[in-house]
């Protein structure tokens, strides 16, 4: 049964940088069969995805526009996790942020499954 | 961006209902459709993918249909755990969309 577990502060002061982990177990953040995302849910702005990263061959990545000049995800292998960083962060990004496996079955169907707990990023000084 | 249109936003319904769910999308998406259950203060759950196929463990009284730019989700034989808010997500283009959610509740 694949899991995911998230980590990192719940709050972070505008200008600043937000990063937040998700431990993967029971698949690979390697797989061939995956990828790996970041979905923010808030009032203001509904369930919103933010970006990806995955391996086929050689790590890709695709985000977001209305956040890519301020997004990195990376994968890191040793410890089969990978991570959000949303730099100069206002009040507009606080939301909650989840990790999210998107699963590529045998016969090319996907699915978005398993998600993370969920974490309450408050953007504050 | 393809937008995703709901509706009704808010349900009401009593134990033992059938309801159904629509999801429009602004264009043409193929089958590329997930259906999420939500409950307070938890994760989405997937419910269904590819519009109509169930996510392994989820009860069979959840059903999806449709193809293109209309969806629907349909629950029979409602009980008080499927008392939720439900969304529906593209995943045809990037970026993945979703819908602004059906929060159905008990009459």
């Amino acid at each position: 049964q694949v899991q995911l577990q998230q980590s990192g502060p719940g709050l972070v002061k505008p200008s600043q940088t937000l990063s937040l982990t998700c431990a993967i177990s029971g698949d690979s953040v390697s797989s061939n069969n995956a990828a790996w995302n970041w979905i923010r849910q808030s009032p203001s702005r509904g369930l919103e995805w933010l970006g990806r990263t995955y391996y086929r061959s050689k790590w890709y990545d695709d985000y977001a526009v209305s956040v890519k000049s301020r997004i990195t995800i990376n994968p890191d292998t040793s410890k089969n996790q990978f991570s959000l960083q949303l730099n100069s962060v206002t009040p507009e990004d606080t939301a909650v942020y989840y990790c999210v496996r998107e699963f590529y079955g045998d016969y090319g169907e996907v699915r978005f499954d398993p998600w993370g707990q969920g974490t309450l990023v408050t953007v504050s000084s | 961006d393809i937008q995703m249109t709901q509706s009704p936003s808010s349900l009401s319904a009593s134990v033992g209902d059938r309801v159904t769910i629509t999801c429009r999308a602004s264009q043409g998406i193929s089958n590329y459709l997930a259906w999420f259950q939500q409950k307070p203060g938890k994760a989405p759950k997937s419910l269904i993918y590819a519009a109509s196929r169930l996510q392994s463990g989820v009860p069979s009284k959840f059903s999806g249909s449709g193809s293109g730019t209309d969806f629907t989700l349909t629950i029979s034989s409602l009980q008080p755990e499927d008392f939720a808010t439900y969304y529906c997500q593209q995943y045809n283009s990037y970026p993945h969309t979703f819908g602004q959610g059906t929060k159905l509740e008990i009459k």
